[in-house]
């Protein structure tokens, strides 16, 4: 079946703008999680989501990241007044909650450039 | 909270040898840990895990083991190959209803024929 998927897959921003960043998480899939990846890093939890509601945002770096998933599918993470320090890889990934529920699948990423 | 240290970062070998990558954790609540492969500009790839009731874990070349006492794990991937190089993570959770995943730094694999 089809994988996670994120669009869009880069986006170049001016310091100060507004970005939207969408994740597909694989169908059935309940849990949904965001991560940002610096480089030369591994990928930084950001937040979760169990359904429609955000389970675990403790990784949310400040009040200018938001994220939201409406209907328990697809996710979007928006970020406003974006800073060069915001550029990085962000990743969605999502997973069963279940007796094998442990494993998180990834999507490709957006690469965000915060000019 | 959990803290993942992964090493070495970077690791050369030559085709056919064994490659062993070490990590160590600090949450003994941790009971979930996978690795993933990650080539450049792709996606990390879960290539396996071990859960914490278990010591090793075999999926053909790779292995991993666990030792709860000392909070650390391994990788062992035998007979690497050249598309065996990649960026390979670490990472630990305490996996109760989905929780983050903590990972390591990575560490850069080069096979070379």
């Amino acid at each position: 079946g089809a994988g996670v998927s994120q669009t869009p897959s880069n986006k170049v921003t001016e310091k100060g703008k507004y970005v939207e960043l969408r994740c597909d998480p694989i169908s059935g899939h309940t849990a949904l999680y965001w991560y940002r990846q610096s480089l030369g890093q591994g990928p930084e939890f950001l937040i979760y989501f169990q359904g429609t509601g955000a389970a675990d945002d403790s990784g949310l770096p400040n009040d200018r990241f938001f994220a939201v998933r409406p209907e328990g599918s697809v996710s979007t993470l928006k970020i406003q007044r974006t800073e060069r320090g915001d550029s990085a890889v962000y990743l969605c990934a999502s997973s069963l909650i279940g007796t094998s529920a442990y494993e998180q699948y990834f999507g490709p990423g957006t690469r965000l450039t915060v000019t | 909270g959990e803290n993942v240290e992964q090493h070495p970062s970077t690791l050369s070998v030559q085709e056919g040898d064994s490659a062993v990558i070490k990590c160590t954790y600090s949450d003994s609540a941790s009971n979930y840990f996978p690795w993933y492969k990650q080539e450049l500009g792709k996606r990390p790839q879960l290539i396996i895990d071990i859960r914490s009731n278990v010591g090793e874990k075999k999926d053909q070349r790779i292995a991993v083991t666990l030792n709860k006492t000392a909070k650390h794990f391994s990788l062992h991937i035998t007979e690497t190959q050249p598309e065996d190089s990649a960026v390979y993570f670490c990472a630990a959770s305490n996996n109760q209803a989905g929780t983050a995943l903590i990972f390591g730094k990575g560490t850069t694999l080069s096979v070379s024929s």
